[in-house]
């Protein structure tokens, strides 16, 4: 079963670096969403694909985050001039979408940041 | 602001006890709901789902969960929990219409344990 895969599954990096995140979804899945998820909270909602355009972004994605999805297979999330509040689990998830409409996602085990 | 509320952050029971854990949403139209769980170490999985018609729909390892549409409730059961339901569960909603078709709103969790 080739479920959502995400690399690194960790990643500790000093404040100000920049770091960047992929995903490959399942390969027959048209939607890709990126959610955060800090401690003691649920995920929240980043970003997401629908093939390779990018649908929609929340107001939580500051100018210092991007995402891309260029032949929409993998996407990568990118954050510039990482700070303390950055540090998160970054969740990954894809779906598809059919003639029933959007089908339940299905997330991957997660990119955790530490940032120093 | 729209939300997703889960009332219980931690509960405590012991094999063969019923379960019910509460999830309320403040979002007005179409919606569908997902409950998704986690064991500890390992991603999030989808336990159950209502799209549309019965509103007592059945998930796996003998979970369900009651739409009560007038509530805006989804609460998940299950009649006699064991020791390997250990996990946080965590209520997601998805707004069927409107500019916000594909993000899941999810509620902050409630982490079970089940003592043997």
């Amino acid at each position: 079963d080739t479920g959502v895969s995400q690399n690194p599954r960790h990643k500790i990096t000093k404040r100000g670096q920049n770091v960047t995140f992929r995903c490959d979804p399942i390969s027959e899945h048209n939607r890709l969403y990126w959610y955060r998820q800090t401690l003691g909270q649920g995920p929240e909602f980043l970003t997401y694909f629908q093939n390779e355009a990018q649908l929609e972004k929340s107001r939580l994605l500051s100018d210092r985050f991007s995402a891309e999805r260029p032949k929409g297979s993998f996407s990568t999330l990118e954050i510039q001039r990482t700070e303390q509040g950055d540090s998160a689990m970054y969740l990954c998830a894809s779906s598809s979408l059919t003639g029933e409409g959007n089908q339940p996602q299905h997330f991957g085990d997660g990119t955790r940041l530490s940032i120093l | 602001a729209q939300s997703v509320s889960q009332h219980n952050h931690h509960v405590i029971l012991s094999e063969a006890a019923s379960l019910e854990l509460g999830c309320n949403y403040s979002y007005g139209g179409t919606v569908n709901l997902f409950w998704y769980v986690q064991y500890p170490g390992q991603h999030l999985q989808l336990l159950l789902k209502y799209f549309s018609g019965d509103p007592l729909v059945k998930g796996i390892k003998g979970f369900e969960a009651e739409f009560i549409k007038s509530k805006f409730s989804f609460n998940l059961r299950k009649p006699s929990v064991q020791w390997s339901d250990t996990a946080e569960y965590f209520c997601a909603v998805n707004v069927v219409r409107g500019s916000t078709l594909g993000r899941l709103y999810f509620g902050r969790g409630t982490q079970l344990t089940v003592w043997p």
